[in-house]
């Protein structure tokens, strides 16, 4: 158990609709990381979240967007869904400045997305 | 875009024989770290290694980079069952946020 949860584990979406994805960090971890990883591939980087801005960002379009909040905790949103979209989101967090600062990074297990 | 390659993508053994993985990559690092994912799960952190490192041993694990190469390999020795998952490593550039740039996996099974 790595302490960083996500929330749905699991949802359908239609194209076009809007999701939002939850994350709790581990106890203590000041930055988030959102990641996305298709079928067959490895994971790639979104965005991340260091004290509630966003510090660093992936190729990916505006439509994805993410929030971090007082406690750490954060949330991805995707708008305009396209079936390309469908994949497991992973979330990770560390401690910047403190014993997470080598870079090791804790995820949790991850939302699977599927677009019809 | 993932940061490079690992070989081989797939890799079956018998229980007790050792593995090893291969991971190349195309930009400096200050750091390289090996994950394990279970069944399409969330990544466990297995081992890290520094740019200015060359080895580095964990129980059954044992690390290498060359970064003249570009490159690392893990090896898995006395291999298990439970071993049986996707590897993957992943690079982070020197300076900068967190980010890790992954490979793109190597899925070992341990045949018991």
């Amino acid at each position: 158990e790595t302490g960083v949860t996500q929330s749905p584990t699991h949802l359908i979406k239609t194209r076009g609709q809007q999701v939002t994805l939850r994350c709790s960090s581990q106890s203590g971890h000041n930055t988030v990381s959102w990641y996305q990883q298709a079928l067959g591939q490895g994971p790639q980087f979104i965005f991340q979240y260091y004290r509630e801005e966003e510090n660093g960002r992936g190729n990916f379009p505006p439509r994805f967007s993410g929030l971090q909040f007082p406690n750490y905790s954060s949330e991805l949103n995707v708008n305009a869904l396209e079936l390309d979209d469908s994949a497991l989101y992973l979330c990770a967090s560390t401690d910047r400045g403190g014993r997470g600062r080598i870079g090791e990074l804790f995820f949790g297990e991850g939302s699977r997305l599927t677009v019809l | 875009s993932q940061q490079g390659e690992e070989d081989p993508q797939a890799l079956s053994i018998q229980e007790g024989e050792n593995a090893t993985m291969n991971c190349s990559y195309k930009t400096s690092i200050n750091n390289l770290q090996w994950y394990r994912q279970n069944s399409g799960r969330g990544l466990v952190h297995l081992i890290l290694i520094r740019s200015n490192e060359r080895e580095k041993h964990s129980g059954r694990l044992r690390v290498t980079l060359d970064t003249s190469k570009k490159s690392s390999s893990l090896l898995i020795t006395a291999s298990r069952a439970a071993d049986t998952a996707s590897y993957f490593c992943a690079t982070r550039a020197p300076s900068g946020n967190e980010k890790l740039t992954f490979g793109t996996g190597t899925r070992l099974t341990i045949i018991p």
